[in-house]
């Protein structure tokens, strides 16, 4: 169905505490990203997922980390949440054709 | 690294008019140069992209320019209609493997 699906789309966090977004992709894509979208910023790359258990830092890994043990399945993972980590998080897979595929988004607020 | 300028950040256009959104980027290597396009609270939509062996792509109203010896392209939405409004994207990329780099985004507004 060519969809890439965010959980949860809401989150509101204490600072200190875990976090933990997931995307599922139903492309069989072997690439997926997660990105961060702030106002002023635009969308920043945090970690790039070549395939399972193939990994690498995007330009702002600091503070975050990711697992990917399925194909279709990319976590972000936030150990001990900060303020400043209160963003919009879109994940997103590529196809062969390098177009990438967008979900809807998981707001995190840190408070 | 890639950096990508969007020139303007917002886009007041008349239904039925072109609306013009133009993109410098600094890196000669870069290749691939997709649009995206954001509905209020949604996830970025691929619109249309352009490689650097063309200047020119179109696609129904959508049209795309590269001038690689400027390291500038642009998209242009021709007839514009109220659901072009959106904010929209570009980006700019070579080594797929690091993704993409975005512009800041340009917000499209059509009024009637």
């Amino acid at each position: 169905d060519m969809k890439v699906t965010q959980m949860p789309r809401y989150l509101i966090k204490r600072m200190g505490e875990n976090v933990l977004l997931e995307c599922g992709q139903d492309m069989s894509h072997e690439t997926m990203y997660w990105y961060r979208q702030d106002p002023g910023l635009g969308l920043q790359l945090i970690y790039i997922s070549y395939d399972v258990d193939s990994n690498s830092e995007g330009d702002i890994p600091k503070g975050y980390r990711v697992s990917r043990k399925k194909r279709e399945h990319f976590s972000l993972i936030l150990d001990s949440a900060k303020t400043n980590q209160t963003s919009v998080y879109f994940c997103a897979s590529r196809n062969s054709g390098n177009t990438l595929y967008f979900g809807e988004g998981s707001r995190l607020i840190v408070v | 690294g890639e950096k990508v300028e969007q020139h303007e950040s917002t886009l007041s256009v008349r239904e039925g008019d072109s609306a013009v959104i133009n993109c410098t980027y600094t890196d000669t290597a870069s290749s691939y140069f997709p649009w995206y396009k954001q509905e209020a609270g949604k996830g970025l939509h691929f619109v249309i992209d352009i490689r650097s062996n063309v200047d020119r792509k179109q696609s129904q109203r959508l049209i795309v320019l590269l001038d690689k010896k400027a390291k500038r392209f642009s998209l242009h939405i021709t007839a514009t209609q109220p659901e072009d409004s959106a904010i929209y994207f570009c980006a700019a990329g070579n080594n797929y493997a690091q993704g993409l780099t975005f512009g800041l985004g340009t917000r499209v507004s059509v009024f009637p």
